[in-house]
């Protein structure tokens, strides 16, 4: 039963341009959600989170929009670079609990 | 300088053993956790501690025992090891929950390979 889910499991993108990673989930009580960035044998590293008041939220090149009729969102990373290369993750939790569930990943490869 | 660190990094063992990992982290948090990356690298939470407290435990074999000494510390020791026990295991940190939820911080990770 995966509250979150993330159906892409990897995206390629031409250096310079948008990636755009998506997540769906399916419990109405989340309320803040978070976007982590994965590299081969390191830990998962928090990039950026959205709270369920808000329906954009912007750093950098990092920007997450939350559609919550539609319990989605997404992460819109401009201009793409090699570097963004990684396993996000996008996960999710209830402000009332320290539990956050966590999505399946999405593999990103930025191409030079 | 690193903030939620963990020890071993890797470790290979053979099955029946009892093992430790160590966690600490240096952000002055209250909460720590262990998440499990299985093989389908699904990352699951498994234990937390708030203030050396356990408050959250998933259906996860008594095997496993989390053990906060103080609130900056939460070690995993698991017994008789299975083949199934193999997998990445993260510990993390974060604040106490707030107002708009709280991030929580991962360490790098500990390969566990049960043989």
């Amino acid at each position: 039963d995966q509250q979150v889910k993330q159906n892409s499991p990897s995206l390629s993108v031409q250096e310079g341009r948008i990636s755009i990673l998506n997540c769906d989930y399916t419990n109405s009580m989340f309320d803040y959600f978070l976007w982590y960035k994965k590299y081969p044998a390191e830990g998962p590293t928090f990039l950026i989170s959205i709270s369920s008041i808000k329906d954009k939220n912007e750093d950098g090149r990092f920007t997450v929009f939350l559609n919550k009729s539609a319990k989605h969102l997404s992460l819109h990373i401009v201009p793409s670079q090699p570097g963004d290369s990684a396993v996000y993750f996008c996960a999710a939790k209830m402000d009332s609990s320290y539990k956050l569930i966590f999505g399946s990943g999405t593999r990103l490869l930025v191409r030079p | 300088d690193t903030a939620v660190s963990q020890t071993p990094k890797y470790l290979v063992t053979q099955m029946g053993n009892d093992k430790s990992i160590k966690c600490e982290q240096n952000l002055g948090h209250d909460t720590m956790y262990w998440y499990k990356q299985d093989s389908k690298k699904f990352l699951k939470i498994m234990f937390s501690y708030n203030n050396k407290e356990l408050i959250i435990n998933e259906t996860v074999p008594n095997r496993f025992s989390p053990k906060s000494p103080d609130k900056a510390h939460l070690n995993l020791h698991i017994n008789s090891l299975e083949l199934g026990d193999s997998a990445v295991y993260f510990c993390a940190s974060s604040p106490s929950i707030g107002p708009g939820g709280n991030t929580i911080y991962f360490g790098e990770g500990s390969w566990l390979t049960v043989v």
